[in-house]
Order: structure tokens, then C-alpha cells, then sequence
């Protein structure tokens, strides 16, 4: 059975610091693309950052570019986001969401729970 | 950045009922559009990929269908299940995938 398990989130100051994981479970992680999404209170979903399966490919929404590291460890199964300089808009729940393709049509088959940040004073 | 435009926003329908929810891009996306089901404090469920493949267990009352610019997503007969809201989401442009404003459908 496939698993994302978030973890990481919590309160932090503005300016602050967190780092969230994502733990793979039931399948290859190192074959498969992840993404970050995000979804603020009461709003719609907003896609934060993706990585190749090797890692070697990355992007990042405007919003959170240069603030933000994704990472992935793939002898772990593990995948990562770093956020630093945190602003009261980057509170949210976060998801982790696998990327599967049909041809070059990629779409996000499995999601994770999701991990709540709040940042705030 | 490729903007998704969903309509309605929000809709009432009873329980049996066909509903159609549709999704413009701002620009050609050919058939890069998939469409996601979120229930309140629940991760999105995908239902259908590249316009109109229907995922693995998902119940063939959902359907989409669409190319280009414009998209529909139906639920032949609504189920008290399937009260929820509805978001569309672009991967033609992978360096920018974005997502409709989502279409919440509440029971009349």
C-alpha cells in the first residue's frame, strides 16, 4: 500500500525557520517525481515545489522561491522541504503528493495527510 | 503562468442529480488537465487524468472530457458521497503547475 507520511509542522515565529519530511512507504520511491503542495485556511490548493526522481530537476512557485528547499534523500525514502524566512502567508497545510505520467501527462496520484504550519507571533 | 478559471464556484444539487463543473485555461493546455476531489480536513483524491482517463477505483460516474482550453468535469448522478469540493489543476507547464479555484458542490 502506498504511504506519504508528512511530519515537521508547527507554530513558528515570522522569519523563522522549519523543515518538513515526507516518509514513502509501498513502492519505489527513487523511480517517482514529488511535489509539495499547500493549502492555506479556507483557500485552494497552491503547488509550492517539485523534484525529479533523481533529484537533479527542481522548481519552486514565485511565492516561495529562495525561501524554500525541497530535497530528497532516495536511500531513505525520504522527501523534504525547507523553509526558511517564514511570513504569516506561508501558513497552511502542506502535502506531499506522488507525480505519476501518462506520456507527458504528470498528475499527482497519492497525497500524504498533510502537516499543518502556522506562522505567527 | 497558466491560469485556471473554474465555474461555478460553489453549487447546490440533490442527491441523483447530473452536475457539471467546468475548468478554462489561459492558454492551450491540449489534454494536460486533471481533476481532484477534497473532502473538509482530507487530502485531495485524484478522480481523472489527462482530461478524461478515470483513475483506478474512482466510479465510473465521474467523467471528464475536454482539449485545449476548456474542460468538464460530470458526476452522472450525485451521491451523498460526492458532496465535496472539486479542483481542476494544469501540468502542461511542469516549471508552473497551478490549480483551478475549486468548486465546492453543497447538498440542496
Amino acid at each position: 500500500e502506498v504511504q506519504l507520511v508528512e511530519s515537521g509542522g508547527g507554530l513558528v515565529q515570522p522569519g523563522g525557520s522549519l523543515r518538513l519530511s515526507c516518509a514513502a512507504s509501498g513502492f519505489t520511491f527513487s523511480s517517482y517525481e514529488m511535489n509539495w503542495v499547500r493549502q492555506a485556511p479556507g483557500k485552494g490548493l497552491e503547488w509550492v515545489s517539485y523534484i525529479s526522481s533523481s533529484g537533479s530537476t527542481i522548481y519552486y512557485a514565485d511565492s516561495v522561491k529562495g525561501r524554500f528547499t525541497i530535497s530528497r534523500d532516495n536511500a531513505k525514502n525520504s522527501l523534504y522541504l525547507q523553509m526558511n524566512s517564514l511570513r504569516a502567508e506561508d501558513t497552511a497545510v502542506y502535502y506531499c503528493a506522488r507525480v505519476r505520467r501518462r506520456g507527458y501527462v504528470g498528475f499527482m496520484d497519492y497525497w500524504g495527510q498533510g502537516t499543518l504550519v502556522t506562522v505567527s507571533s | 503562468d497558466i491560469q485556471m478559471t473554474q465555474s461555478p464556484s460553489s453549487l447546490s444539487a440533490s442527491v441523483g442529480d447530473r452536475v457539471t463543473i467546468t475548468c478554462r485555461a489561459s492558454q492551450s493546455i491540449s489534454s494536460y488537465l486533471n481533476w481532484y476531489q477534497q473532502k473538509p480536513g482530507k487530502a485531495p483524491k485524484l478522480l481523472i487524468y489527462a482530461a478524461s482517463s478515470l483513475q483506478s477505483g474512482v466510479p465510473s460516474r465521474f467523467s471528464g472530457s475536454g482539449s485545449g482550453t476548456d474542460f468538464t468535469l460530470t458526476i452522472s448522478s450525485l451521491q451523498p458521497e460526492d458532496f465535496a469540493t472539486y479542483y481542476c489543476q494544469q501540468s502542461y507547464s511542469t516549471l508552473r503547475v497551478t490549480f483551478g479555484g475549486g468548486t465546492k458542490v453543497e447538498i440542496k
